[in-house]
């Protein structure tokens, strides 16, 4: 299986401030990474998915890149709405494995 | 507007069953790939597995730790999917959500529409 990590797990930021999220694979997995956003009691949203492609309706301040085994998910400047967790998944092999998520806090 | 409703989550002993539901409207069921994905009371999302559309077969994948104790199924005339879940155990335990396939392609089966999810505990 595909193993996925996330850093850091945690981050505490403050409206307005850069932020950035990693996710590193196991193994080489090319562009086949998505990127969800999960609020507290809510089902997770799409917001990336070919490493860097932004779904439709997500704001541009959510950027994505990297391919082979390291990825970023980048906020260019966090919101209030945009404090919640984020979670990596991959998609290059069965089963279709998570990354262990990342809780963006308000500072 | 796409819709995914789960049911028929609940309490159940360790060993039972339990038959989840999920209603999906605003598209064309028949299309799409579907998937259950669970998360457990530690917070991580799990994939459970996948059930693929007639044109694929109805084939199905399962995450290691299911296989062999649930079966994922639909039937395209009630644009339903379900998870038979047998030999429960406790840490089966999780808020189960369906999700619709976006394509049926690499690199396009990611999760464009997610349930709400239905809580299974299971617990004597």
């Amino acid at each position: 299986d595909i193993q996925l990590t996330q850093s850091p797990s945690f981050l505490s930021a403050s409206v307005g401030d850069r932020v950035t999220i990693t996710c590193r694979a196991s193994q080489g997995i090319s562009s086949y990474l998505v990127w969800y956003q999960q609020k507290p009691g809510k089902a997770p949203k799409l917001l990336i998915y070919s490493a860097s492609t932004l779904q439709s309706g997500v704001p541009s301040r959510f950027s994505g890149s990297g391919s082979g085994t390291e990825f970023t998910l980048t906020i260019s400047s966090l919101q209030p709405e945009d404090f919640a967790t984020y979670y990596c998944q991959q998609l290059n092999s069965y089963p279709r494995t998570f990354g262990p998520g990342t809780k963006v806090d308000i500072k | 507007e796409v819709q995914l409703v789960e049911s028929g989550g609940g309490l159940v002993q360790p060993g039972g069953s339990l038959r989840l539901s999920c209603a999906a409207s605003g598209f064309t069921f028949s299309a799409h790939y579907m998937d259950w994905v669970r998360q457990g009371p530690g917070g991580g999302l799990e994939w459970v597995g996948r059930t693929r559309n007639k044109a694929n077969g109805y084939t199905t994948e399962y995450a290691a730790s299911v296989k062999g104790r649930f079966t994922i199924s639909r039937d395209d005339s009630k644009s339903s999917l379900y998870l038979q879940m047998d030999s429960l155990k406790t840490e089966d335990s999780a808020v189960y959500y369906c999700a619709r396939v976006s394509g049926t392609v690499v690199d396009t089966d990611y999760f464009d529409s997610w349930g709400q999810g239905t809580l299974v505990t299971v617990s004597s």
